[in-house]
């Protein structure tokens, strides 16, 4: 059981490049997150999918778009990279909107340069 | 927002001692959340605490809420070199999505 696994662990990009950040879990889990931490500061929320067939936005959604491709996997799309972006992108994933606890993958730290 | 703050930002004790952090938040809440993160790791989840429980324990954590001030608590007892991370807590959102809000998070460094 691996849990919520992400890919890659790391990317550097040039300022205009896109790219996706892959997440998948195992649990099977409906509603699952995307984050982003900077430092000094929390998790912030960018996207979210509550369930299979379903997107929102979240606290900062700019400059990213989702996919939730099925119930495992939740993908978080860069379509043209700025250094703002630069940050700890993190997966996350809980049975449902009414169970509390979250699950957290490992990280993906992207550079924009 | 209903983001909540850590107190402090940074802690730094010895192996052994007890620490200390606090979580302020800002409108009413049916239960608050307090996770871990380790270096460079993921975020764990470590206790639950529910609007109608004042004191919660789990091995060496306890967990208080003071609903009236607006307020929980984290402390662990013991410390061990092992417990060296930042700590969040967070909260429900009051819509329909139950989102979770984080802290800014305190970092506790237990020094051997």
């Amino acid at each position: 059981n691996a849990g919520v696994t992400q890919t890659p662990k790391f990317q550097v990009l040039k300022t205009g490049q896109s790219m996706t950040l892959q997440c998948a879990q195992d649990m099977n889990h409906n509603s699952m997150y995307w984050y982003r931490q900077d430092p000094g500061m929390g998790l912030r929320l960018i996207y979210y999918s509550a369930s299979e067939g379903t997107t929102d936005k979240g606290e900062v959604p700019n400059g990213y778009n989702v996919s939730r491709l099925n119930k495992r996997e939740f993908s978080l799309r860069l379509e043209s990279a700025a250094p703002s972006q630069t940050s700890v992108y993190f997966c996350a994933s809980r049975t449902s909107p009414w169970e509390d606890t979250q699950y957290f993958g490992p990280g993906t730290r992207l550079t924009v340069l | 927002s209903q983001q909540g703050e850590e107190d402090p930002q940074a802690l730094s004790i010895q192996e052994g001692e007890n620490a200390t952090m606090n979580c302020s938040y800002k409108t009413s809440i049916n239960n608050l959340q307090w996770y871990r993160q380790n270096s460079g790791r993921g975020l764990v989840h470590l206790i639950l605490i529910r609007s109608n429980e004042r004191e919660k324990h789990s091995g060496r954590l306890r967990v208080t809420l003071d609903t009236s001030k607006k307020s929980s608590s984290l402390l662990i007892t013991a410390s061990r070199a092992a417990d060296t991370a930042s700590y969040f807590c967070a909260t429900p959102t009051q819509t329909g999505a139950n989102n979770l809000f984080f802290g800014t998070g305190t970092r506790l460094t237990v020094i051997p």
